[in-house]
């Protein structure tokens, strides 16, 4: 069965320091990969993805997310946290095979960036 | 502004009612996916359409039912609402297998 993990209800980082927010997933085929960050009362927004290639990816607001397939992870990373990086991020997966496009979700990840 | 649109933004009804949320995709996308998410909760997956058709279905409750039409605009009817049922209600679109997801800002559902 197709499932995503994201193992941390919560991380807590201090401004300025790196930070990661893992995820992990299983799915039948190859995965596409995706991560969006959910502010307070907004819908989310797309922060990046991993279709193919090269294996470290860059998106959005200085984030980035690394591919490991022998792991099957996807963790999302930031050299240098913000105050404003402070939001429920989610990791979402979606198999290369299914023709139905269906994307699966982990739980979500609040992250909270203390000054 | 993610191209997905979303109506009402906020409803208010009482327990019992039937409300209907409308979601408009992103030109030319053909899927749309609906989702509930309750206070501090991660998204619920209810439905998926693609181009008119269901596609998959989530934890959704037979209260709730979904239809894309033609235009590919959908809908997702509330009915016989109860106080659980209050929740954001997001509707996402998308162009293709290995495309980006996009988010309307979501109906916010308050039953009282």
């Amino acid at each position: 069965a197709q499932s995503v993990a994201q193992p941390e209800d919560q991380v807590n980082v201090a401004e300025g320091n790196p930070l990661t927010v893992k995820c992990t997933y299983s799915v039948s085929g190859n995965p596409y990969l995706f991560w969006y960050v959910q502010y307070p009362n907004r819908g989310l927004q797309f922060l990046l993805k991993y279709i193919t290639g090269d294996n470290l990816v860059k998106g959005s607001y200085g984030f980035e997310a690394e591919f490991n397939k022998s792991q099957t992870s996807f963790h999302l990373k930031k050299p240098s946290a913000l105050v404003s990086d402070s939001a429920l991020y989610f990791c979402a997966v979606r198999d290369i095979e299914d023709s139905n496009y269906q994307l699966i979700w982990g739980a979500g990840t609040k992250l909270i960036i203390k000054p | 502004d993610s191209g997905v649109t979303q109506t009402p933004k906020h409803l208010i009804t009482a327990t019992g009612q039937r409300v209907t949320l409308r979601c408009s995709p992103r030109s030319g996308d053909l899927s749309v996916y609906w989702y509930q998410q309750s206070l501090d909760q991660g998204l619920q997956f209810l439905i998926q359409y693609y181009n008119g058709e269901e596609r998959a279905k989530g934890n959704i409750l037979e209260r709730f039912s979904a239809q894309q039409f033609p235009d590919l605009h959908s809908e997702l009817n509330l009915s016989s609402l109860e106080l659980g049922d209050s929740a954001l209600y997001f509707c996402a679109s998308s162009s293709g297998s290995n495309t980006e997801a996009f988010f309307g800002q979501g109906t916010r559902l308050t039953v009282v």
